[in-house]
């Protein structure tokens, strides 16, 4: 089955650069999206499609998808990006949707 | 402005049943895919499963671990989607979500969200 590997908690000061990995076999032949969910709130995706920006999400916000490993990069932190991050994509074997295992970013 | 709204969650032993309904003014939510996730307390997301539009044959799939216990159906006319969930089982535990399924093809992502509602299985 489709794993997701992303690490528990990445930390950052404010202005600074967060890049939160999201490990999966062969993950680069698949597109990933990207989701925000502040404590208490529901999800919001972020990006989508490896590298797109849904309307209202900042540029500082951005994706990348190679190999192994896709990336989520938080550019220029800001105290409001504080928050659980994830990936997902759609396993073509299952037909079903796999999310990664969670990023909490603290801004330190 | 797409909103999604859930209703429904709540308290229930286990082995009892629960309908969580979804509903979806604003858009024309007969052309929409919906998808249900979920998320036990403290833990990620999981995908709980879809319903595609009635013109794209109205099929639906299910994770493993609801497989067979859960059910996801559609009123159009009432713009409404719902989980009837039985057989339910303390590890069910979690807030539900209902969100748009935006499948293309070899992909779909999720956007946007409802506000959840709990449901709790405990005795």
């Amino acid at each position: 089955s489709n794993v997701l590997t992303q690490p528990p908690s990445v930390s950052v000061a404010p202005g600074k650069t967060a890049r939160i990995p999201c490990g999966g076999n062969n993950i680069g032949s698949k597109i990933v999206h990207w989701y925000q969910q502040r404590p208490g709130q529901a999800p919001v995706l972020v990006i989508y499609y490896d590298n797109d920006r849904p309307s209202g999400i900042p540029e500082r916000f951005s994706g990348s998808n190679s190999e192994n490993t896709a990336t989520l990069t938080i550019s220029r932190v800001e105290a409001g990006d504080e928050a659980d991050y994830y990936c997902q994509v759609w396993d073509s074997t299952t037909d079903h949707y796999v999310f990664g295992t969670g990023t909490k970013v603290t801004v330190l | 402005e797409m909103q999604l709204v859930e209703s429904g969650g709540g308290l229930v032993k286990p082995g009892e049943s629960l309908r969580l309904s979804c509903a979806a003014p604003g858009f024309t939510f007969s052309n929409a895919w919906m998808s249900w996730v979920r998320q036990a307390p403290g833990k990620g997301l999981e995908w709980v499963g879809r319903i595609k539009s009635k013109t794209d044959g109205g099929t639906t799939d299910y994770a493993a671990p609801v497989k067979g216990t859960f059910t996801i159906s559609r009123d159009d006319s009432k713009n409404t989607l719902y989980l009837q969930m039985n057989s339910l089982k303390t590890e069910d535990t979690a807030v539900y979500y209902c969100t748009i399924d935006m499948a293309v093809a070899a992909t779909g992502w999720f956007d946007p969200w409802g506000q959840g509602t709990l449901v709790t299985v405990s005795s």
